[in-house]
């Protein structure tokens, strides 16, 4: 139990265009879902907290007009890369709860963004 | 300000025992989790702590001290599989995740 899928696994795009990542939780109803960022060998960065039917809370520095992030069901939330720049290119992880912010947190295999 | 430390690497042997400890200082404290996390994927749960104590699952085992603000994950008869970076992470009071910067444990034949 407690699968989490993202797609796509990896992307390259060019420096201005939008790319979308998709999280689904496979086999249970996520109530809560988080969007993390990690550069090589550090650790995970939260961007945002987004809870299904409302608007996500993102984290300080995350820019919301830039990381456009839609829950717009218990088992499915999208991370939209709007404009996206070299300095963007990173590995983009979902993870998933069932019981809200204070439940564990399953992770999906994330994506890697190569921002061309 | 809030603070999660944990050993940058460390190198262990094939068969052996390693562990790896975490410190940590947040404002409240609702759950410490130990993550595993392989080279170019994501985090996977190992274990969840409250209550003090050791909670063993298999080859794994998690220990926590609130009063002294520690905990330490507990590796037995090491793999090769067992190379990667574990995180640790603390619920604060606002039920949010504050990560460490993870160890990265090396297995040696």
């Amino acid at each position: 139990g407690a699968v989490v899928s993202q797609h796509p696994s990896r992307v390259i795009c060019k420096s201005g265009t939008s790319v979308k990542i998709e999280c689904r939780s496979l086999d249970f109803q996520a109530t809560t879902m988080f969007w993390y960022r990690q550069f090589p060998k550090q650790s995970l960065m939260l961007m945002a907290t987004s809870n299904e039917g409302s608007k996500a809370t993102y984290e300080q520095g995350v820019e919301k007009d830039k990381f456009l992030i839609n829950h717009a069901s218990l088992t499915l939330s999208t991370l939209t890369v709007t404009s996206a720049h070299p300095e963007d290119s990173s590995f983009y992880i979902c993870s998933a709860s069932s019981g809200g912010a204070m439940e564990t947190q399953y992770f999906g295999p994330g994506t890697r963004l190569l921002v061309l | 300000g809030q603070n999660i430390d944990q050993p940058t690497e460390m190198t262990a042997t094939e068969g052996a025992i390693v562990q790896i400890n975490c410190t940590y200082q947040t404002s409240g404290f609702n759950g410490l989790f130990w993550y595993q996390q392989h080279a170019g994927e994501a985090p996977t749960f190992l274990s969840y702590n409250v209550l003090d104590g050791l909670e063993e699952k298999g080859r794994f085992s998690s220990f926590l001290s609130r009063s002294k603000g520690y905990s330490y994950l507990l590796l037995k008869e090491l793999q090769m599989k067992d190379s990667a970076s574990y995180l640790c992470a603390v619920m604060d009071s606002n039920y949010q995740l504050i990560w460490g910067a993870g160890t990265k444990l090396i297995i040696k034949p």
